[in-house]
Order: structure tokens, then sequence, then C-alpha cells
């Protein structure tokens, strides 16, 4: 058990519709990143957010956005979802000061 | 920018035999590198990692040494087993000790067979 935690584990939803994950991190890091794994893409980094504020972006859609809020769990939120947008969306949160990152299992989305 | 090129899979192994994902890396600088396994329907973990040129990682018999003239940090296992079947994913992060994402190779699938 890594310490953060993702829900929903399995979403599965229509072209054209939203949704929204959720990521609480291991207690005590400031740092939350979101990766997206897809059979034909590998592992992309989408964004990462740090004590609240944007930090890096990655290959993230103008369809898509996060946000960090004060209590430090983050959110993705995937809009006009497209066929291409099934995949396993990878939250991970980290101590900077060692750049190890510790992953959540993953919310899978299907987009039908 | 920075890139991580690992070996294609899958590579399939008998119990018992020796193991190296060969992994090269791209970055100004000086990054740290990772190695990271995922086991089937589970996220990343952490296996090992190197923050500095000739530095060794190492964890449950896995083994990699950061050799910056070659710009590689290939995984080796001496003894492989039917438990170290998963995916295996290459990573760099551009900043001595890490601090920032990481970028990730594209995995190399290891199948151990009796």
């Amino acid at each position: 058990d890594s310490g953060v935690t993702q829900t929903p584990k399995h979403l599965i939803t229509a072209t054209g519709q939203r949704v929204t994950l959720r990521c609480s991190p291991r207690s005590g890091d400031l740092s939350v990143y979101w990766y997206q794994q897809s059979l034909d893409q590998g592992l992309q980094f989408l964004i990462q957010y740090y004590n609240g504020e944007e930090r890096a972006k990655g290959n993230i859609l103008e369809r898509f956005s996060a946000q960090q809020f004060p209590d430090l769990h983050s959110e993705l939120n995937l809009s006009s979802l497209e066929l291409g947008d099934s995949a396993l969306y990878f939250c991970a949160s980290s101590v900077i000061a060692t750049g190890e990152l510790f992953f959540g299992e993953g919310s899978r989305l299907t987009v039908l | 920018g920075d890139s991580v090129t690992q070996m294609e899979g899958p590579v399939t192994l008998s119990e018992e035999a020796f193991l190296t994902i060969n992994c090269t890396y791209t970055a100004t600088g000086y990054p740290s590198l990772f190695w990271y396994v995922q086991y089937p329907g589970e996220g990343l973990q952490l296996l090992l990692k190197a923050t500095k040129a000739d530095d060794k990682g190492s964890n449950k018999g896995f083994e990699a040494t950061y050799r910056k003239e070659t710009t590689s940090f290939h995984l080796e296992k001496g003894s492989v087993q039917v438990s170290d079947s998963a995916v295996y994913f290459c990573a760099l992060s551009p900043f001595t000790g890490g601090g920032n994402k990481l970028t990730f190779g594209t995995g190399t699938q290891l199948k151990v067979e009796l």
C-alpha cells in the first residue's frame, strides 16, 4: 500500500461526457502528479501540483484540467470525452527532496 | 528534451535465469535514475534508484548502475522467479535528488516461466 488513494477504480462513460478523478496523496506529501497510461502512448506525464499551485505541465489536453485543494487532495477533470481518452490514470505524490514518486492504484477510464 | 529508451518486450525467461533489461537516457545535467515495477492490476512501485554517476541501486536481488559515460541504467537480476513477472519501467528525474516530474520509458514486460 503506497498510501496514495485514488477513486474511482473503474469508470465507464460515453463520448462527450465529463468525469472527475480524485486523488489523496500520502500524508505529508505536498506534491501531486497525474499520469496517463495507455497501450499506444505508454506512461505520459500530465500535470504536477505543489501545495496547491501548478508546478509543471506535460502533455495535458485543453479538455483536461486539474486542481489541488487546501487539504492537498487533487482532482483531474476530463471533459468532452473521446474514445481515445480511455486509459489508466495514475496519481502519484512525492517527497520533493528524494524525487521518489509513490503511485496510487489508478483509475481505469473506459469511454464508449 | 529528456527521454528514456528501454528494450522492447515481452522478455520471457525460465525461472532462475539471468535478467538484463536495457535502459538508456538522454538528459541535460545530472538526472536521478529510477526503476519502477508494475505488477498486474497495481500501480507502479519504486524498485531502486541512483542519484549520481557510478551509484549502484539495489533491491530484492535487482541491481542497476548509473553509467554516465554510456548514459545507461541497465536492470539486472541473477536469478529470476515467477513472482518477478511484471512490467518494468526505467525513469529519470532531471534534478539531482529528484524534485520534479519523472520521465518514463515505455516499459518492458517480463514473463518468468517454470
